[in-house]
């Protein structure tokens, strides 16, 4: 199975910065496909990105997702409190599909 | 509105099993896929596995092979997360989630706590 590698395992950042979030693949993931969910403490994950650059319905353009084969970066251009969360990346190339351990990004 | 209704949470002794249900309304059920990922406490999410909601068929992550039925009702559009033999690592949040044809998550339920413990 593909295993997701994301860094960094905690980001700290104010309101306003720009945030980098990376995750690496232990192998192509194919046709691109890949996602990115948020998730905030007692909430299900809620999906941002699919197919590694489209926005999902209701998701504001400060979120961007990049990347191909086994390289994927989610940037959220300007920190908006409310972004405060774990964010998890996913492949659904091959099958099992699965996630990465997590960033937690923070307000420093 | 469209959404996926999980059923409450559950404390089982080790050794049991448990029947975890997803009711989902504002949709075509029969027309989207439907996945079960479970949270440990403080952990990451880990896929278990998917049924086609139109026909009935399975798919299950390996780990879960031989201890999971996944079983749906298209008369209330609810589908079943059947897990046996729990031990105290079962304990997590089981989460159903939807997918259209390509596996990414675009609804999720808002979980299940089940709790195993003596």
């Amino acid at each position: 199975e593909i295993v997701l590698t994301q860094s960094p395992g905690t980001l700290s950042l104010s309101p306003g910065e720009r945030a980098t979030l990376s995750c690496r693949a232990s192998q192509s993931v194919s046709s691109s496909y890949l996602a990115w969910y948020q998730q905030k403490p007692g909430q299900a994950p809620r999906l941002l990105i699919y197919g590694a650059s489209s926005r999902a319905t209701g998701i504001p353009d400060r979120f961007s997702g990049s990347g191909s084969g086994t390289d994927f970066t989610l940037t959220i251009s300007r920190l908006e409190p409310e972004d405060f969360a774990v964010y998890y990346c996913q492949q659904y190339g091959s099958s099992p599909c699965t996630f990465g351990q997590g960033t937690k990004l923070e307000i420093k | 509105q469209v959404q996926l209704v999980q059923s409450g949470a559950e404390v089982k002794k080790p050794g049991a099993s448990v029947k975890v249900s997803c009711k989902a309304s504002g949709y075509t059920f029969t027309s989207y896929y439907m996945h079960w990922v479970r949270q440990a406490p403080g952990q990451g999410l880990e896929w278990m596995g998917i049924i086609n909601p139109s026909g009935g068929s399975t798919s299950y992550a390996q780990k879960f092979q031989g201890r999971v039925t996944m079983t749906r009702d298209t008369s209330t559009s609810t589908v079943y997360m059947e897990l046996s033999s729990l031990r105290s690592e079962d304990t997590a949040v089981y989460y159903c989630a939807r997918s259209p044809i390509y596996w990414y998550f675009d609804l999720w339920g808002r979980g299940t706590l089940v709790t195993v413990s003596s």
